[in-house]
């Protein structure tokens, strides 16, 4: 059971835009920590996609965008290609277990 | 180019101990917090433990509370995880990862590719 709480599977036509959701409390996003976006495709290390609720790194597609609000957060993947199928995890700071935490991971399947 | 590069990983057995190494180049170490992040077979990922750019502030995971020591030599540019009485459920692909600041509150923007640890008799 994760501290974050992912949708365990999201899916999408190419073209299409989705959504993952990223479910915290008061003592990790809704304390005002930042939340961030990891992709990992299969086999990979994870990659850094989102930092800071929204922003993205140098080389990551503005097809990537995240949000933040109270205690959840989101990441949307717009015009879905084929090379996004992987797996997506986010992390925040929890104030009461002293430590970073992440989501369960959401697999997304480009169909 | 920034790299971390993990070693120290294998086969050990329940109730033993290892420990794994993080070799650090291209970026300044010792103003960067660092992490280990762990990926036991087809699951998600756990972060285990973090510590600040001078030792100053650490944390660990619940799980390995009292069983694993994170420390780190600027002078060596390296990351240590110390893992003692190891149980089966730490079996896992073991990351490095490098944290955007010096203190822990933070995010991950490089990470290693990590080396494996399989706990079993």
């Amino acid at each position: 059971q994760s501290v974050l709480t992912q949708p365990p599977s999201v899916s999408g036509a190419p073209g299409q835009r989705v959504t993952i959701s990223c479910i915290g409390s008061s003592s990790n996003i809704g304390a005002f920590y930042d939340v961030h976006w990891y992709q990992q495709l299969p086999g990979i290390a994870p990659k850094l996609l989102i930092y800071g609720n929204n922003n993205r790194p140098s080389g990551v597609s503005d097809r990537f965008s995240g949000s933040k609000s109270g205690t959840s957060a989101s990441l949307a993947i717009s015009g879905l290609q084929a090379e996004d199928e992987a797996d997506y995890y986010c992390q925040s700071y929890d104030i009461s277990l002293s430590g970073s935490v992440f989501g369960g991971g959401t697999k997304l399947t480009v169909l | 180019e920034v790299q971390l590069v993990e070693s120290g990983g294998g086969l050990v057995q329940p109730g033993r101990s290892l420990r794994l190494s993080c070799a650090a180049s291209g970026f300044t170490f010792d103003d960067h917090a660092m992490h280990w992040v762990r990926q036991a077979p087809g699951k998600g990922l756990e972060w285990v433990s973090g510590i600040s750019w001078n030792s100053g502030s650490i944390d660990y995971a619940d799980s390995v509370k009292g069983r694993f020591t994170i420390s780190r030599d600027n002078a060596k540019n390296s990351l240590y995880l110390q893992m003692n009485s190891l149980r089966a459920e730490d079996t896992a692909l073991y990351y490095c990862a490098k944290d955007k600041v010096g203190g822990l509150a933070s995010y991950m923007d490089v990470w290693g590719k990590g080396t494996t640890v399989t706990v079993s008799s």
